[in-house]
């Protein structure tokens, strides 16, 4: 049972584009979504993450955007750039992060020039 | 920035002998630690759940006579892969848990292990 589903699989995204990633979850007792960002042969580095006390949350280039009656949760890279290059993997967790993450199953984001 | 350590990064050993991981917390303490294991172009699958002074707690399918962890300080979990088999060659990664300034648990990650099985 795959609690967090993330889409897409992979996505290719023009230089100074928007790279939107997509998380739905299944488990209403959820309340810490975090994205990780992970480089080849690297571990995962946290990105930014939302509680589901607002809607958005921005962070730089990096905002998520938060449905919490839809489930579903989402990633937006403005201004795209090619060493945003890597592979994302949204999260969640229960009691503010006090339980493992479940991950989703990553994007790999490739930005051409 | 909280930074955990993981030693070694690569290690390449022989069928049947026993590899140690190491993940230690550099500034800060850490009660728990979680240890994943990733296979290439996949998520991460979280092997157990490492607390300092008890007994690791093992997802379903993980045999824990084969995947050792002890978490002996606050700062150092390891993970021991016992009679490692080709079938074991993975990235194995860390993570360590500590709260953020709003109460949320936040989870820095290692920067990984891989581990080849000849």
């Amino acid at each position: 049972q795959q609690q967090v589903k993330q889409s897409p699989q992979s996505l290719i995204v023009q230089k100074g584009g928007i790279s939107i990633i997509n998380c739905a979850y299944e488990n209403t007792a959820f309340d810490y979504f975090p994205w990780y960002q992970q480089f080849p042969g690297k571990g995962p580095a946290l990105l930014i993450a939302i509680r589901p006390d607002v809607s958005e949350k921005k962070e730089g280039r990096f905002t998520i955007s938060f449905n919490k009656s839809a489930k579903q949760f989402s990633l937006h890279i403005m201004d795209s750039q090619p060493g945003d290059s890597a592979t994302y993997f949204c999260a969640a967790a229960l009691n503010s992060g006090n339980t493992p993450l479940v991950f989703g199953k990553g994007t790999r984001l490739s930005v051409i020039a | 920035g909280a930074v955990v350590s993981q030693h070694p990064s690569r290690v390449i050993c022989k069928s049947g002998t026993s590899v140690k991981i190491e993940c230690r917390s550099l500034d800060f303490q850490a009660t728990t630690m979680f240890w994943y294991r990733q296979f290439p172009k996949q998520s991460l699958m979280l092997m157990a759940t490492s607390n300092e002074g008890s007994k690791a707690t093992y997802e379903q399918g993980v045999e824990k006579d084969k995947f050792l962890i002890n978490h002996a300080s606050l700062t150092l979990s390891t993970l021991t892969v016992t009679s490692a088999h080709p079938e074991d060659s993975s990235f194995y990664i860390c993570s360590a848990k500590q709260q953020d300034p709003g109460g949320a648990n936040v989870l820095t990650f290692g920067a990984g292990s891989r581990l080849t099985v000849l």
